[in-house]
């Protein structure tokens, strides 16, 4: 399958800071990358859908203002979650659209980035 | 709206014993399913995906599915598991039209030796 990185893979900030995750997709061109968030024992949730050259789509209730995506190039795809706050603290996993065998277009996942908000 | 029910939330098992996880969807139109897997510490992989054509897929390290359209199910199956299949799987569908996955609640299994 596909290769998807995610960096950092663990991150802790103070609340009110920002943290910026990066999503990369290492063999194949994405116009398309998603991301998730995942609670304790749960599943993922679509947070919004990340559009190469365009603004991202997101899911509702999720505030577009607070967690900020570019996708500026085909690979690279970043999360940014601005003041952040303890409640924002989770597992937030991001995957790519992989068009090669389309229309059995298939994503692959990142391995993740636990946030930690102090 | 469309949405993905995966009926065993906590799957206790025994090296060799068979296995059947349930997934059913709801959704009348044309569907996309998959089929993901994720071991302890590790990221989500793919296991089977079913687009078209037979409606048992076999995918990797000696999994299947059967998709029946009838029953809106698309249950994976595993003759005899190992202890390194302990796991969570998830069940997503994907419908015509969109691109985004739609998760189940994942089901976790814990093959003892």
């Amino acid at each position: 399958g596909a290769v998807v990185s995610q960096h950092p893979s663990r991150v802790i900030c103070k609340s009110g800071t920002s943290v910026k995750i990066e999503c990369r997709s290492l063999d194949f061109q994405a116009t398309t990358m998603f991301w998730y968030r995942q609670f304790p024992k749960q599943s993922l949730m679509l947070m919004a859908t990340s559009n190469e050259g365009s603004k991202a789509t997101y899911e509702q209730g999720v505030e577009k203002d607070k967690f900020l995506i570019n996708h500026a190039s085909l690979t690279l795809s970043t999360l940014t979650v601005t003041s952040a706050h303890p409640e924002d603290s989770s597992f937030y996993i991001c995957s790519a659209r992989d068009l090669r065998y389309a229309p059995e277009e298939t994503q692959y996942f990142g391995p993740g980035t636990r946030l930690l908000v102090l | 709206a469309q949405s993905v029910s995966q009926h065993n939330h906590h799957v206790i098992l025994s090296e060799a014993a068979s296995l059947e996880l349930g997934c059913n969807y709801s959704y009348g139109g044309t569907v996309n399913l998959f089929w993901y897997v994720q071991y302890p510490g590790q990221h989500l992989q793919l296991l089977l995906k079913y687009f078209s054509g037979d409606p048992l897929v076999k995918g990797i390290k000696g999994f299947e599915a059967e998709f029946i359209k009838s029953k809106f199910s698309f249950n994976l199956r595993k003759p005899s598991v190992q202890w390194s299949d302990t796991a969570e799987y998830f069940c997503a569908l994907r419908t015509g039209g969109y691109n985004k996955l739609i998760f189940g609640a994942g089901t976790r299994l814990a093959v003892h030796p």
